[in-house]
């Protein structure tokens, strides 16, 4: 069976950090772009950013404009799990976060997690 | 960055009917886009990629057309567990971008 299982959700306080988990099962992890959507409440999606395989991407990332230099994708494929670090964390960042695997070759996203909500509050 | 715009945002139908979900892009993404569903409280789920390859398990009345600029995603036939909210995203530049939607309602 294809999981794929986010964790590290929770409150934090605006410009504090926290570090969500992602990992995989039952597909070839590896062989997978891994992306990171996110839904503030009652919103529509939003792309965070994505890491590419080692073999056909080198590990390279992309970002939102609305997180760069602050969120970092990164992944260890030894455990399958990706990460994403949040640094810096604003109001604004509270949503439900999913991770999810490229099943096309062009990072869209056929596998999802079942979401990690974060919330930012003082 | 792409701008993706859904057409409608709200869409009533009834079970039976044949409804068709535009998607029009700020400019030219060959076919590279993807279609989503979303139930509430659910992740989303992949229809549709390439603009008109079913994902695996799909049911056959979801089929999506078009190229460039203007997309369609149409369910033939709707049935009860159709009612959802859908989503288009792009897959031609980063950023990806997300259309902001549409929210198909039983009538």
């Amino acid at each position: 069976e294809v999981q794929l299982v986010e964790s590290g959700g929770g409150l934090v306080q605006p410009g504090r950090s926290l570090r969500l988990s992602c990992t995989g099962s039952g597909f070839g992890f590896t062989d997978r772009a891994v992306t990171w959507v996110r839904q503030a409440p009652g919103k529509g999606l939003e792309w965070v950013g994505l890491i590419r395989n080692k073999r056909s991407g080198g590990e390279t990332t992309e970002y939102a404009a609305s997180v760069k230099g602050r969120f970092t994708i990164s992944r260890d494929d030894s455990k399958s799990t990706a990460y994403l670090q949040m640094n810096s964390l604003k109001t604004e960042d509270a949503a439900i976060y999913y991770c999810t695997a490229d099943t096309c070759g062009a990072d869209c996203s056929g596998f999802w997690g079942q979401g990690t909500l974060v919330t930012v509050s003082s | 960055d792409i701008q993706l715009t859904q057409s409608p945002s709200f869409l009533s139908a009834s079970v039976g009917d044949r409804v068709t979900i535009t998607c029009r892009a700020s400019q030219g993404i060959s076919s590279y886009l993807a279609w989503y569903q979303q139930k509430p409280g659910k992740a989303p789920k992949l229809l549709i990629y390439a603009a008109s390859s079913l994902q695996s398990g799909v049911p056959s009345r979801f089929s999506g057309s078009g190229s460039g600029t203007e997309f369609t995603l149409t369910v033939s036939s709707l049935q009860p567990e159709d009612f959802a909210t859908y989503y288009c995203q792009q897959l031609n530049s980063y950023p990806r971008t997300f259309g902001q939607g549409t929210k198909l309602e039983i009538k």
